[in-house]
Parts: structure tokens; sequence; C-alpha cells
């Protein structure tokens, strides 16, 4: 199992390009997560979907787009890229068994920097 | 609504030495706890978890936690660090059968040879 995985590890925009972040889990979790992660702010999310065709707002949801066209996917979209927008974005999922709680697995992060 | 506190931002402590790092939570209802730790340059990973029964959890490199209802808190300890504890911990909480989890702003637990 590779668990979570995040294409790219890198980018660096200018202000007002587009980007798609990509995240697949191969554990068959119906919940998937974005979140950003900014120095002294802890993990804030972004985007959340809870199965395949859905998608929820979350705590910063402002200049960003997501898809979840494939369970296994989960795609976070910058439309027009913001110097506000630089952080590390990280990608989570995890599965709907009440019992087990709500651990989430994540992925290695993408580190993105807007000029 | 489920918020976290670390009131510590930063906590240096001497090798072999005990360590503590406090996380309060508030929430109406009942609710699951977690401690996640983050290495330089990495994801989060889970360290310990409380769902339910007994209120002392302890993850396998010797991380404990105490749920304390009363005191809404559930602080990490570890009786003796070593270097290779040098890490962000982040505290989070989920209220049971919702769908997010909220993250405190992090711990950076930094060991001193």
């Amino acid at each position: 199992n590779a668990g979570v995985t995040q294409t790219p590890k890198f980018r660096v925009l200018k202000t007002g390009q587009s980007m798609t972040l990509l995240c697949a889990q191969d554990m068959n979790h119906e919940y998937m997560y974005w979140y950003r992660q900014d120095p002294g702010m802890g993990l804030r999310l972004i985007h959340y979907s809870v199965g395949e065709g859905t998608t929820a707002k979350g705590e910063v949801p402002d200049g960003y787009n997501v898809s979840r066209l494939k369970k296994q996917n989960f795609l976070l979209g910058l439309e027009s890229a913001a110097p506000s927008q630089t952080s590390v974005y990280f990608c989570a999922s995890r599965r709907t068994d009440r019992v087990g709680g709500n651990e989430q697995f994540f992925g290695p992060g993408t580190r993105l920097t807007v000029l | 609504a489920q918020s976290v506190t670390q009131l510590d931002s930063q906590v240096p402590v001497f090798e072999e030495a005990p360590v503590e790092l406090r996380c309060n939570y508030s929430s109406s209802v009942s609710v699951y706890l977690f401690w996640y730790v983050q290495y330089p340059n990495q994801g989060l990973q889970l360290l310990l978890k409380y769902l339910s029964g007994s209120t002392l959890v302890e993850s396998i490199n010797g991380f404990e936690a105490e749920f304390n209802k009363s005191q809404t808190s559930f602080h990490l300890r570890k009786p003796s660090v070593h270097i290779s504890d040098t890490a962000e911990y982040f505290c989070a909480v989920s209220e049971r059968g919702y769908q997010k989890v909220t993250f405190g702003t992090g711990t950076k637990l930094q060991v001193i040879p």
C-alpha cells in the first residue's frame, strides 16, 4: 500500500497562474480532506469530501476549488494563484467506520510558492 | 463548535528529561482526541488516540496522554525524551459523528543533547 500520495512535491507559480494538486489514496477511504499548513497556524481545512462526487467547504475555501470524480482521487485547484496561497498543502483520508474513530492518514505534502 | 488550544508553541527540553505538551479542547458533545507528530519535511503521523474506555492511552514509542473530561484536557507526556523525539506535535479533536477534525496550532519539541 502506498497510502496517501500527493503530486507534485514542490511547485513555484507566478501570481495569476493556475494549477491542480492531485491526491490519491489506495485504502478505499470514503472521506478525503485538503489542508494548508502555515507557521503558527496549525492545519486549516480548505475543502473536504465525504464520498465520490461530493465536496464541501472547510474553514478557508476561498480561492480554491476541488473535485472528487473518483473515490481514490481528490483534486485541489487554484484558478488564479495569489502570494497568500504560498503554503504547504496536505491531503488526508479516513474511513467512515465510527468504531475506529476519525483517524486520518496524511500525504507527504506539496510545498507551493506563489511569487 | 469544537476547538483546540495548544498554549506552548515551543518546548525545549534536555535529553532524558521528562516532558509534557499541553492540549485543551472545547466541545459540547462527546469527542475523539488525537495527537499527531510531524517530523521535518514530512506529513503528519498518528501518535495516539482516545476514542473511549481507558482515559490513559499510550503510543509504541513511550508517549502517553490522559483524557481529562472535567478539565477538557488531553496532555501528552513522556518520562524520558530522546533526540529522535524532536518534532512538531499537534493535538486534534473531532466530535463524534462529525466529519471534520480540528487541529491545534502545534508545539515544537526541541530535545537538547
